[in-house]
């Protein structure tokens, strides 16, 4: 089976801009999960979403959405970027929601300017 | 929000030698997860434990979780540099989303 992918994998944007980000789960896998990762706050969940319903939500602002489409892929989006936005963004699939194990992507790597 | 913390939260050892790396928490788990993350590249499941005092074994890697399942340890003996990565250790309350820990990045010096 394929894994998670994960598109672009590298991306450099300017504060004030928006960006969108877009995760393929695993075959099957109906849960996805996105999360950040910063050097200094570590991995952070940021939503999760399962049969296109959004079920769980970080603690994160507004500026940072997402939704699941019919097949399970997912994409996230972040509005009026800010320098503290940049990070490692990983997507996460799973069978089902909740405590299942997370298979991840590699990531994007966003930099804010 | 429940935390786990994990320590040290840096380590550095020569290839051969023994290390132990841990995951606190307050908090009661019914399970807890350890992942390990090369650079570039996303967290990959290495163990769940599920039991208190539970103890597994992957190859030169043992885990243990606490008898309380508030805590966790990994064990690597005869560390090798392909050992080298950020360890991370999440936990699950009933069926509610994975809480990361920390991390703890180790590197094993050839």
């Amino acid at each position: 089976k394929a894994g998670v992918t994960q598109t672009p994998r590298y991306l450099i944007k300017t504060r004030g801009q928006q960006v969108t980000l877009s995760c393929s789960p695993i075959s099957g896998h109906r849960s996805v999960s996105w999360y950040q990762q910063t050097p200094g706050q570590g991995l952070q969940f940021l939503f999760e979403y399962f049969s296109e319903t959004q079920r769980n939500k970080g603690n994160f602002p507004g500026r940072f959405s997402g939704r699941q489409f019919s097949n399970s892929r997912s994409e996230m989006n972040v509005s009026t970027l800010e320098l503290g936005d940049s990070a490692l963004y990983l997507c996460a699939s799973s069978l089902y929601a909740g405590k299942e194990t997370q298979y991840f992507g590699p990531g994007t790597r966003l930099l804010v300017l | 929000t429940q935390l786990l913390e994990q320590s040290p939260q840096f380590l550095s050892i020569q290839e051969g030698e023994n290390l132990t790396v841990y995951c606190n928490s307050s908090s009661v788990f019914s399970s807890l997860q350890w992942y390990r993350q090369e650079p570039g590249e996303g967290p990959v499941l290495l163990v769940t434990v599920v039991t208190g005092g539970e103890v597994k074994k992957l190859k030169r890697l043992t885990f243990q979780f606490g008898d309380a399942r508030k805590d966790s340890s990994l064990h690597i003996t005869a560390a090798q540099p392909g050992d080298t990565g950020l360890y991370l250790c999440a936990g699950a309350h009933g069926n509610e989303k994975l809480t990361f820990g920390t991390g703890t990045r180790l590197t094993i010096i050839p």
